[in-house]
């Protein structure tokens, strides 16, 4: 399983644009990236998922180069609700694969009024 | 959405005891289900990968006979912490695949239970 690197955290304000960039420099042809959200004493929450380029949904946007190296998680006007914890994994698919997640540091952003 | 259940949400039990945690999915069948353990300010760290009709598979370093996993049913997985010790107390999350979810190996996560031994 392709091991990730994030900043420990991030502080941003109300109405801002916050990226965060995850690094997966041994990432395989055959993983995905995904983002989850944890909120304290929550289980964590799906947020975004892709392969390549770029993947939008209704609460992100997700951008992975072309070399799939790294890939950054885009929050449009954060408010103090997006206040938690972001994690960043790869993984692949395939008859080999258990599904398992392995969970990095992950990056808490803290969004200030 | 998937929705994964746990319960209880919150267990306060004494050294020595033992405490069985449950997860359900309520919506979806789940082959596979996932423990993870989390201590305060730390990341989820995957415990076992809980296999529906067979034994569980444990990471490394997890003791299997202290956290007994049985995944009896497609909907319920449990969690048993045999003879609990304050070093157990911690936030204990399920998580469940769904195979027929549109994303790949996306994972719907329990609530989480929170563990206290005294």
């Amino acid at each position: 399983l392709a091991k990730t690197t994030q900043p420990i955290s991030m502080d941003s304000y109300e109405g801002q644009e916050v990226n965060i960039t995850c690094s997966h420099n041994n990432i395989a042809t055959n993983d995905y990236i995904t983002w989850y959200q944890q909120f304290p004493s929550q289980g964590p929450r799906f947020i975004i998922q892709g392969y390549k380029t770029k993947v939008t949904n209704e609460v992100a946007s997700l951008f992975i180069p072309a070399d799939r190296k790294s890939s950054t998680l885009s929050l449009p006007r954060v408010s103090l609700s997006d206040t938690a914890v972001y994690y960043c994994l790869v993984g692949g698919h395939g008859s080999g694969n258990t599904g398992k997640l392995i969970f990095g540091q992950g990056t808490t952003l803290q969004v200030k009024p | 959405g998937a929705v994964v259940s746990q319960h209880p949400s919150w267990v306060i039990c004494k050294s020595g005891t033992s405490v069985k945690i449950e997860c359900r999915s309520l919506d979806f069948q789940a082959t596979t289900m996932f423990w993870y353990r989390q201590f305060p300010k730390q990341s989820l760290m995957l415990m076992a990968t809980s296999n529906e009709g067979s034994k569980a598979t444990y990471e490394q370093g997890v003791e299997k006979d202290k956290f007994l996993i049985n995944h009896a049913s497609l909907t319920l997985s449990t969690l048993t912490v045999t003879s609990a010790h304050p070093e157990d107390s911690s936030f204990y999350i399920c998580s469940a695949r769904d195979l027929g979810a549109g994303r790949y190996n996306e994972q719907f996560f329990g609530p989480g239970t929170r563990l206290t031994v005294l």
